[in-house]
């Protein structure tokens, strides 16, 4: 069964440093999502990509943040400068469409740990 | 805006006891609504999802009913087993840009 995968599983950075987090969705899916999951917190959305844009995003996706498809199946998310606050768990998703019924699968996450 | 309201936790019950984990929403058009489980250190599994009104979702045992008329999607499960112990999140998707979820219930089966 196809299935979004997600690298690094678990990455450790220094405060200020910038981050590259990976996402090959599923291969025939057009809508591409980043998601965070702070510790102990719920699932916020960050940003819904289609079609090389910027689909919608949240309040918490500042200039800080990026996405981008530099090819044909990866999908990423790039912190310029990490913060503290930026440790979480990131998830990506994917969908066929858009719409109340299509439905996003979920990645196993990156979890970014900011010391 | 949408939004998910869902019991808070966390919830232990003993093996084979009753779960309904109760879910409700505010939504301005139709959405579809899920359920999600997260197992300890793991990513978002989808467990049941329902796309209108009076859908019954369900899957290993559990259920949820898609309720309109008082904008509710609890999840229940008959006889829950200790492998079920694991984080559940009620969510809804209405333009389908992104999936809103609750705040996640805890739920600790006891042997």
């Amino acid at each position: 069964e196809p299935e979004v995968t997600q690298t690094p599983s678990h990455q450790v950075t220094q405060m200020g440093q910038e981050v590259i987090l990976r996402c090959v969705p599923i291969s025939n899916h057009l809508y591409f999502y980043w998601y965070r999951q702070i510790l102990g917190q719920k699932v916020e959305f960050l940003v819904s990509f289609y079609n090389n844009e910027i689909s919608e995003k949240s309040e918490i996706f500042d200039d800080q943040f990026s996405v981008e498809r530099p090819d044909g199946s990866n999908f990423t998310l790039k912190i310029r400068s990490t913060k503290l606050e930026d440790s979480a768990m990131y998830f990506c998703a994917s969908s066929e469409g858009q719409g109340a019924y299509n439905e996003q699968f979920f990645g196993p996450g990156t979890r970014l740990t900011v010391l | 805006g949408d939004s998910v309201t869902q019991m808070e936790g966390p919830v232990t019950l003993s093996e084979e006891a009753f779960l309904t984990i109760n879910c409700t929403y505010t939504a301005t058009g139709y959405p579809s609504l899920f359920w999600y489980v997260q197992y300890p250190g793991e990513g978002l599994q989808l467990l049941l999802k329902a796309t209108k009104a009076d859908d019954k979702g369900s899957n290993k045992g559990f259920e949820a009913t898609y309720r309109k008329e008082t904008t509710s999607f609890h999840l229940e499960k008959g006889s829950v087993q200790v492998s079920d112990s694991a984080v559940y999140f009620c969510a809804l998707s209405d333009r389908g840009f992104k999936t809103i979820f609750g705040a996640g219930t805890r739920l600790f089966v006891k042997a």
